[in-house]
């Protein structure tokens, strides 16, 4: 079993819906990344978060540290949402991880218009 | 800034050839990562570096080698290119986290596409 797991691994929307793409993890960790990667392949974050929740625009991410248990929100989705994002948590390891991420597998998110 | 910057963008590769593949960051980020994405798969990790001088295995460093002689760049030697090393190529950095373990913004660039024929 993957320590990251997200789900759906494919999500169909058509514009204007609210999205949610979750993410479960099965290590200690000390903190939670979500990234985007483009159809044109290039990745950037959009959060990182080791508890509660951040906002930036239409995307909203939480965390449950007790349930392991992280989700990205769409609100008012748009064709140009469209993307793979992928959920990586930096594990605690007792001391320093260096900031290296293990990786979910990535959902494939399509809005249509 | 231009970020993380990597060459070449693609490169077909015979097997049992060797290449480079560089990666330079303009950030004076201390910590340098490799990582390769298969299709249908994660992310993994396969080099990474906290600094000039210093570097370590990831999950998958086997047909791999890297060095880190100045801050800026990170390049990863592919030695005796195999067919299973067929992939997309990340390399990323960070500062190190703002506070004790755990993990800082990472930039990623913008990918090379390594096809072993």
């Amino acid at each position: 079993k993957n320590e990251v797991e997200q789900s759906p691994q494919n999500l169909t929307a058509q514009e204007g819906e609210f999205i949610t793409i979750n993410c479960s993890y099965s290590v200690g960790i000390s903190a939670l990344h979500w990234l985007q990667q483009h159809p044109g392949g290039g990745i950037v974050s959009l959060f990182m978060l080791s508890s509660g929740k951040k906002k930036h625009g239409r995307l909203i991410a939480t965390i449950n540290i007790q349930e392991k248990h992280s989700s990205l929100h769409i609100t008012a989705s748009h064709p140009r949402d469209s993307a793979v994002y992928i959920c990586a948590v930096s594990r605690n390891a007792g001391g320093t991880s260096y900031g290296k991420l293990t990786f979910g597998q990535g959902t494939i998110l399509t809005v249509h218009p | 800034n231009a970020g993380v910057t990597q060459t070449p963008k693609f490169r077909i590769l015979k097997i049992g050839q060797s290449m480079t593949l560089q990666c330079t960051q303009d950030m004076n980020h201390n910590y340098m990562y490799w990582y390769r994405q298969d299709p249908g798969m994660g992310l993994k990790l396969i080099y990474y570096s906290v600094g000039a001088g210093i570097t370590d295995k990831g999950e998958v460093p086997n047909g791999y080698n890297v060095s880190r002689s100045t801050t800026e760049d990170f390049p990863l030697r592919l030695e005796l290119a195999a067919p299973s090393q067929t992939s997309v190529y990340f390399c990323a950095s960070s500062y190190p986290a703002r506070s004790g373990g755990g993990t800082d913004t990472q930039y990623f660039g913008p990918g090379t596409r390594l096809t072993v024929l």
